[in-house]
């Protein structure tokens, strides 16, 4: 069945770095803009970033920009967050989650990952 | 601060129609960008319940139901029953921000 799964979550020290993978199936994963998204204890969701299907496009939050590089393995099926300079507001469930339909940036987010918890703590 | 507004809580008894609203601005719903609808059950992830302002997924009941205007956007829940009882979150596309954007959420409480 249709299926992402993430994984590489942690407790890390600030300032260190952590990457964080996104393991799909069931779909062909090569022809779909992926997104992860986060949400930190008892807040709401956060968009991070996006990559198009081919991974020549890739858009970041204002939060995470210079800090996070999002990328795919289309040989792989696999999503990636490499996440440096990590801070104490990073903690937080890291979701991967597909694009609906093979649509533009503004499409809805049809599949979700279970998510990985990221605690950056001293 | 979240760039779309969600009320933080809503309540309803069974049986009754609720709505949850999700307020934005000119660069966002207001640019004609598609607004989507999430159900997050405690300790799950999102699951998508209305896309394009007012499609259902397969397997989403009728109950739930989206409409757009203007630069606000809302979901409608009919028939309330006690497995709704959720945290409910609308997202849209930002084109000053290049990406998408998230309401802060909403909890349905179900007396």
């Amino acid at each position: 069945q249709v299926q992402l799964v993430e994984s590489g979550g942690g407790v890390v020290q600030p300032g260190r770095s952590l990457r964080l993978s996104c393991a799909a199936s069931g779909f062909i994963f090569r022809s779909y803009t992926m997104h992860w998204v986060r949400q930190a204890p008892g807040k709401g969701l956060e968009w991070v970033a996006l990559i198009s299907y081919d991974g020549s496009n890739k858009y970041y939050a204002d939060s995470v920009k210079g800090r996070f590089t999002i990328s795919r393995d289309n040989s792989k099926n696999t999503l990636y967050l490499q996440m440096n300079s990590l801070r104490a507001e990073d903690t937080a469930v890291y979701f991967c989650a597909r694009a609906l339909g093979y649509g533009d940036y503004s499409s809805a987010f049809d599949i979700w990952g279970q998510g990985t918890m990221v605690t950056v703590s001293s | 601060q979240s760039v779309l507004t969600q009320p933080p809580s809503v309540s309803g008894a069974p049986g009754q129609r609720v709505t949850i609203s999700c307020t934005g601005s000119s660069s966002n719903i207001g640019a004609d960008y598609d607004v989507h609808w999430y159900q997050q059950l405690p300790g799950r992830a999102p699951k998508l319940l209305i896309y394009d302002n007012n499609n259902r997924p397969s397997g989403v009941p009728d109950r739930f139901s989206g409409s757009k205007s203007g630069t606000s956007a809302s979901l409608a829940i009919t028939g309330l029953q006690a497995e709704d009882e959720a945290d409910y979150y609308c997202q849209s596309y930002d084109s000053s921000l290049s990406g998408s954007v998230f309401g802060g959420g909403t909890k349905l409480t179900v007396l």
